[in-house]
């Protein structure tokens, strides 16, 4: 079965630290690999994604994650986090079930991140 | 990139009652989608909704109780029906032309008394 798992309920961070948000995947063939950030009261935004190419991908805010195929992993990181970088974020892979170039995405639990001055 | 719009952004409602939730994009689109996020959790795939067909439900979610118009290319509701506290939720539309350009609209905060 597919499926996105997003180890850690809260992650906590002091300003000027980096931070690591885990997330690992379960699918058959390529995935497809998202991160959205959810400020409170607010809709999820697009961070970063997947798709083929480097392993390395850059995104918004400063955002960084890496793709790891043989540790099925897509762990979002940021060499110094911020305040403001406080909030819930969202890892996603795309539904294998969904055929051709659009669909569902299945999504992780979340994460909190805390971010303290 | 897609800009979505939701009305209303949130709406408290009583048992029993219905809430119809718009979702608005700012370009044409095949394929929209239906979330429901509660409390605490993840996103639930509700339905995909298609212009010119009827939504496609996913397990758990029925027509009767989420039904879903998709008139246009820009333009999608759902409607929770008969509702109950178990409803509250935030519910969000997501729309995009392909995996390269996926967006959200910013939620509908639904609280059921």
């Amino acid at each position: 079965a597919q499926s996105v798992a997003q180890p850690e309920d809260q992650v906590n961070v002091a300003e000027g630290n980096p931070l690591t948000v885990k997330c690992t995947y379960s699918v058959s063939g390529n995935p497809y690999l998202f991160w959205y950030v959810q400020y409170p009261n607010r809709g999820l935004q697009f961070l970063l994604k997947y798709i083929t190419g480097d392993n390395l991908v850059k995104g918004s805010y400063g955002f960084e994650a890496e793709f790891n195929k043989s540790q099925t992993s897509f762990h979002l990181k940021k060499p110094s986090a911020l305040v403001s970088d406080s909030a819930l974020y969202f890892c996603a892979v795309r539904d294998m079930n969904y055929g051709g170039s659009q669909g569902n995405l299945i999504f992780g639990k979340g994460t909190k991140l805390s971010v303290k001055p | 990139s897609a800009v979505i719009s939701q009305k209303p952004s949130r709406d408290i409602c009583q048992r029993g009652t219905s809430l119809t939730i718009q979702c608005q994009v700012d370009s044409q689109v095949t394929m929209m989608f239906w979330y429901r996020q509660q409390p605490g959790q993840s996103l639930t795939l509700i339905a995909t909704a298609n212009q010119g067909s009827e939504a496609t439900y996913e397990s758990g979610f029925v027509i009767d109780k989420f039904p879903i118009s998709r008139p246009n290319l820009t333009f999608s509701t759902l409607t929770v029906s008969n509702m109950s506290p178990e409803d509250s939720s935030i519910y969000l539309c997501r729309a995009g032309g392909s995996y390269n350009e996926q967006f959200f609209g910013p939620g509908t905060r639904l609280t059921v008394l």
